[in-house]
């Protein structure tokens, strides 16, 4: 079956301007994280969902980030004004059950370039 | 901020070898992962120790746990051209150590398997 799907794969913003990542999670995965990956770095977690409740968002680095998942399945991450510093890969995993306790499969990640 | 440190940070050897890794992590943790990443296939699930194990074997994989030296260490064994990628350890805090929901991942270990 299909796996997680980002869109898009790579995006470019000029500094100030806002972007979305969407991302598709495994079809009926309840739970979906999102992560900020820097070069040379580990995976850095950004927020979780259960379903369409946002349970956990203690890794936004600013209130810039936003992360919605109204239906329960499709996610897009929201970043208001970007910074240099945003410039990154951002990384969707989703898992078949609840919380972190699981196996999480990754999508290919979105990696913005902010200039 | 990463939970895990690997250990090396790089490492070369010649295809057939073992190649071992070692993570140390540095609060409790409920479980351990660990992930690969390379270019074609993104960061892809190994296998997951659970807090109250002490090895698991996967295929060519052993994985090792020591909640009493916070360290985990990873084993490859018979290794080929196919396995050079970036590998980390992942620890989800969770309900017990009452962290975030998503994974804590270290930088990582660069393994370049020579032909």
């Amino acid at each position: 079956g299909a796996g997680v799907s980002q869109s898009p794969r790579y995006k470019v913003a000029k500094r100030g301007q806002d972007v979305a990542l969407r991302c598709d999670p495994i079809s009926g995965h309840v739970s979906l994280f999102w992560y900020q990956q820097a070069l040379g770095q580990g995976p850095e977690f950004l927020t979780y969902f259960q379903n369409e409740a946002q349970l956990d968002k203690s890794g936004l680095p600013s209130d810039r980030f936003f992360a919605e998942r109204p239906e329960g399945s499709v996610s897009t991450l929201k970043i208001q004004r970007t910074q240099q510093e945003d410039s990154a890969v951002y990384l969707c995993a989703s898992s078949a059950r609840g919380g972190g306790i699981y196996e999480q499969y990754f999508g290919p990640g979105t990696r913005l370039t902010v200039t | 901020s990463q939970q895990g440190e690997e250990d090396p940070q790089a490492l070369s050897i010649q295809e057939g070898e073992n190649a071992t890794m070692n993570c140390s992590y540095k609060t409790s943790i409920n479980n351990l992962q660990w992930y690969r990443q390379n270019s074609g296939r993104g960061l892809v699930h190994l296998i997951l120790i659970r807090s109250n194990e002490r090895e698991k074997h996967s295929g060519r994989l052993r994985v090792t746990l020591d909640t009493s030296k916070k360290s985990s260490s990873l084993l490859i064994t018979a290794s080929r051209a196919a396995d050079t990628a970036s590998y980390f350890c992942a620890g989800f805090e969770g309900y017990s150590g009452g962290g975030a929901d998503g994974l804590t991942f270290g930088k990582g270990t660069h393994l370049i398997i020579q032909p």
